[in-house]
């Protein structure tokens, strides 16, 4: 098993430019995660869906972000325009959500976006 | 993969000790709790969970206990190691919640050999 993968690994980016993180999880999670780490606020989560369909995206910071999950296979995050301040690491995780129990979520190797 | 140089508070302990690291939640209806490991330059790794029906869980060199009444979890490492460095999180969760996961400010824990 290949793991969440993310693509990609690094990348700078002049402000005001659009920024397009992408992520594929592990085959058969129905469940995917995206996080973002800084220094001032540590690991916080952007928006999580299940079966594709996002669930809860209050963590979104404004609407220069967005997400979408065309298939059970592919997600991606894109910030347009990107500022500075959105410097981070992104993550993707995923998880096999079942109705009746916890589950383990599963991250991927991360993103580090850093916005001139 | 990535981390970042967060500014967290440091344990440090001498290779073969114990390690205990704390964390203290805030969700009085938070029903299940992960630790979670990361290295420099990965993402986070899952160590070790526990419900809140049990008040200890033991895994491979690692214990969790988990006190409701003061919100309170602790990772305890037995015969720490050097592989054993890297920022440690716990993580909350409420099953009849969202699904996602809340997460700590993070400890970074440095063995010394």
């Amino acid at each position: 098993d290949a793991g969440v993968i993310q693509s990609p690994r690094h990348e700078v980016t002049e402000m005001g430019q659009e920024v397009t993180l992408r992520c594929k999880p592990i085959s058969g999670h129905n469940s995917l995660f995206w996080y973002r780490q800084t220094m001032m606020r540590g690991l916080e989560l952007l928006i999580y869906f299940n079966n594709n369909v996002p669930i809860d995206d209050s963590g979104m910071p404004e609407d220069r972000f967005s997400a979408k999950m065309p298939n059970a296979s592919f997600s991606t995050l894109k910030i347009q325009p990107s500022e500075p301040r959105d410097s981070a690491v992104y993550f993707c995780a995923s998880s096999q959500r079942q109705e009746s129990s916890y589950n383990e979520q599963f991250f991927g190797p991360g993103t580090r976006l850093t916005v001139l | 993969g990535e981390s970042v140089g967060l500014h967290l508070p440091t344990l440090s302990v001498q290779e073969g000790d114990n390690s205990i690291i704390n964390c203290a939640y805030s969700n009085s209806a938070s029903d299940y709790f992960i630790w979670y490991k990361q290295e420099s330059g990965k993402g986070p790794q899952f160590i070790i969970d526990i419900r809140s029906n049990m008040d200890k869980r033991q895994g491979q060199r690692v214990t969790v206990l988990l006190n409701k009444t003061v919100k309170h979890l602790s990772l305890q490492i037995a015969a720490t190691q050097p592989g054993d460095s890297a920022v440690y999180f716990c993580a909350e969760n409420s099953y009849t919640g969202r699904r996602a996961l809340t997460f700590g400010s993070g400890t970074r824990l440095q063995v010394q050999p």
